[in-house]
């Protein structure tokens, strides 16, 4: 069965660091790959979409990297800041478009 | 707002009650999405409509739910014969292509 597993249920860092996040898959062969921000008690919010063709996305401090070889998807914050502390969740997503969603890694960014 | 819409926020009700929540996606999507999220985990899929075609339904979803998507706009999602385990957040989507766009979700207390 398809399986998305998340690095470490929480990762803490100091401010101005560089957080990566980690996401590995099996049993899937996705068209898309998505990162999104969950904040608590809120929906997720949209942050980068990277197609399986591409192996790098990046928007002002993200970066996400996607190797369909190994299955693997890394997710940086440069720069980091407080106000980056929250759930990241990394989805899959198949031409059908529904996704399936790892349980998420929680950032903590100390100032 | 033009974003994706969610009513009631909050939903308290008593075990063997129904339920009805209300999803309104971005006017011009035609792809809307329901997911369950429980404290800890992802949101799970649970079904899919393009336009008001019910196109997908997750083996989660038993005989006690029921989605509609009657002309293709706003969403229903219907609960009957609620249980504990149903408490949850439950989640709606829409996107045309690639990105779904979440709304802010119903987040539903059985007691």
């Amino acid at each position: 069965s398809q399986k998305i597993e998340q690095n470490s249920e929480a990762l803490n860092i100091q401010e101005g660091k560089t957080a990566t996040l980690t996401c590995n898959y099996t049993n899937y062969s996705p068209a898309y790959l998505q990162w999104y921000r969950q904040d608590p008690g809120r929906g997720p919010v949209f942050l980068l979409l990277i197609r399986e063709n591409e192996k790098e996305k990046r928007k002002e401090r993200l970066k996400v990297t996607f190797d369909t070889t190994l299955k693997q998807s890394l997710f940086h914050i440069t720069a980091s800041q407080p106000a980056d502390s929250a759930t990241y969740l990394c989805a899959l997503q198949g031409n059908a478009g529904k996704s399936t969603f790892g349980d998420g890694t929680t950032l903590t960014v100390k100032p | 707002d033009t974003g994706v819409s969610q009513d009631p926020r909050h939903k308290i009700t008593k075990r063997g009650q129904n339920v009805t929540f209300r999803c309104d996606p971005i006017s011009e999507h035609n792809r809307l999405y329901w997911y369950r999220q429980t404290l800890g985990q992802g949101p799970e899929f649970l079904t899919y409509f393009q336009n008001e075609a019910q196109l997908e339904k997750s083996r989660l979803l038993s005989d006690r739910f029921s989605a509609e998507r009657p002309k293709g706009s706003f969403s229903t999602l219907e609960i009957q014969r609620t249980e504990q385990g149903d408490s949850a957040m439950y989640l709606c989507a829409s996107s045309s292509v690639g990105v779904a766009f979440f709304g802010q979700g119903t987040r539903l207390t059985v007691v």
